[in-house]
């Protein structure tokens, strides 16, 4: 089965803490993307990858970090300077753009608790 | 900067009956591919249609079509004999030719009622 897997599909951290969410596909994609949900405000692009080990920032990439490494992993840290952790996080990916195949797939997600 | 507005934070239908949900955006590219995301309780996120901007013929996915009007720079999606099943969040998402950064309006949360 080709995919995207998230884990774990809730987390919960103490304030502080550094803590480090995975993504990994199957899809054979080269763009990956994490993204941050909260109530009423959509979707929000923290960060994304085209190719392994190059990425670039989004919207909100402050207190984030990523690396690509490996062209099926990409996992987000959420560091102690990310003022309001608590959120769900959606991992994505897809083909590369001009390949007519340009939606994106996305993992189940990984609930974020920080008290 | 693109954004992607979606005016209805919640709209509801009685099943089998048809729903049309609005989306509005702002670009100023003349290439780019829109979206319609549809997130179940699960908040797995589905794709529900795409269209590319270059064609002028509206999509269509079984019950689900869209009206697509590009100078108005407005993309709806009609959901036809709705069923229980649709129930969900229903995202708009706009993504530029020239580069990977999609951008979602902030959704329709949509009820359907037996």
């Amino acid at each position: 089965d080709g995919g995207i897997t998230q884990s774990p599909k809730y987390l919960f951290r103490k304030e502080g803490q550094n803590v480090t969410l995975s993504c990994e596909q199957n899809l054979n994609h080269d763009a990956m993307y994490w993204y941050r949900q909260d109530p009423g405000q959509g979707l929000r692009l923290i960060y994304y990858s085209q190719i392994v080990n190059d990425f670039q920032k989004g919207d909100i990439a402050e207190g984030y970090s990523v690396s690509r490494e490996k062209k099926e992993s990409f996992p987000l840290t959420v560091t102690s300077a990310q003022k309001n952790p608590t959120a769900f996080y959606l991992c994505a990916s897809s083909a590369l753009l001009g390949t007519g195949m340009e939606e994106q797939y996305f993992g189940p997600g990984t609930r974020l608790t920080v008290t | 900067a693109q954004t992607v507005t979606q005016s209805q934070p919640e709209m509801s239908v009685q099943e089998a009956e048809t729903v049309t949900l609005s989306c509005t955006y702002d670009t100023s590219e003349s290439d780019y591919y829109l979206f319609w995301y549809k997130q179940p309780p699960s908040r797995q996120m589905i794709l529900v249609i795409r269209q590319e901007a270059y064609k002028q013929q509206n999509a269509t996915e079984n019950r689900f079509s869209v009206n697509f009007q590009k100078a108005a720079k407005s993309f709806s999606l009609k959901i036809s004999d709705s069923q229980l099943g649709d129930a969900a969040m229903y995202f708009c998402a706009l993504i530029m030719y020239n580069n990977n950064d999609m951008r979602f309006g902030a959704g329709t949360r949509l009820t359907v009622k037996p």
